[in-house]
């Protein structure tokens, strides 16, 4: 059980247009989904939580009105970056919380982004 | 906010010797300690996790032990093999939102 998909993989785009990453808990109702973003050879930094029904929550330094994030079910929440640029391009990965497993986060595969 | 420093950043062990990966933490409110292996690539998979209310924990060759009173906990591989080779990520959480800060990482190479 606690499994969590992202879709796609994997996607190129050119610079300037915005890309959706979709983040699914398969088997559980995710209480709260989070979203990192990790550099080549760097560790995992939070870039926002997301509660279902609610506004996503930022870190500090994270443009909301460019990575807008939905969470519009209790499976389901999504990362658009908008108007991406070649400095976008990371590994995003998605984490969900069940509520039941004390603090433990499931994660998702990553999807990594490339901006031409 | 929470800041978690892990030590050192890369490793080299030979195989069959032990492995130990060190972390601090700075928010006492933290509660939740999980160590998770991540190979390239691919998405961080936990390996074992410790309670603020345990002060050791075990599985097979793989144990963490905290110090709450020093704010550190440290991971243990024994009898490291080739295939334990990936970064291994610390990380801490509290009940006031549930976010992991990581540590920055260790690359842990095990030889033959």
């Amino acid at each position: 059980g606690a499994v969590v998909s992202q879709h796609p993989s994997r996607v190129i785009c050119k610079s300037g247009t915005s890309v959706k990453i979709e983040c699914r808990s398969l088997d559980f109702q995710a209480t709260t989904m989070f979203w990192y973003r990790q550099f080549p050879k760097q560790s995992l930094m939070l870039m926002a939580t997301s509660n279902e029904g609610s506004k996503a929550t930022y870190e500090q330094g994270v443009e909301k009105d460019k990575f807008l994030i939905n969470h519009a079910s209790l499976t389901l929440s999504t990362l658009t970056v908008t108007s991406a640029h070649p400095e976008d391009s990371s590994f995003y990965i998605c984490s969900a919380r069940t509520g039941a497993y004390y603090n433990e986060q499931f994660f998702g595969p990553g999807t990594r982004l490339t901006v031409l | 906010g929470e800041n978690v420093e892990q030590h050192p950043s890369t490793l080299s062990v030979q195989e069959g010797d032990s492995a130990v990966i060190k972390c601090t933490y700075s928010d006492s409110a933290s509660n939740y300690f999980p160590w998770y292996k991540q190979e390239l690539g691919k998405r961080p998979q936990l390996i074992i996790d410790i309670r603020s209310n345990v002060g050791e924990k075990k599985d097979q060759r793989i144990a963490v032990t905290l110090n709450k009173t020093a704010k550190h906990f440290s991971l243990h591989i024994t009898e490291t093999q080739p295939e334990d080779s990936a970064v291994y990520f610390c990380a801490a959480t509290s009940n006031s939102g549930y976010a992991l800060n990581f540590g920055k990482g260790t690359s842990l190479l095990v030889t033959p």
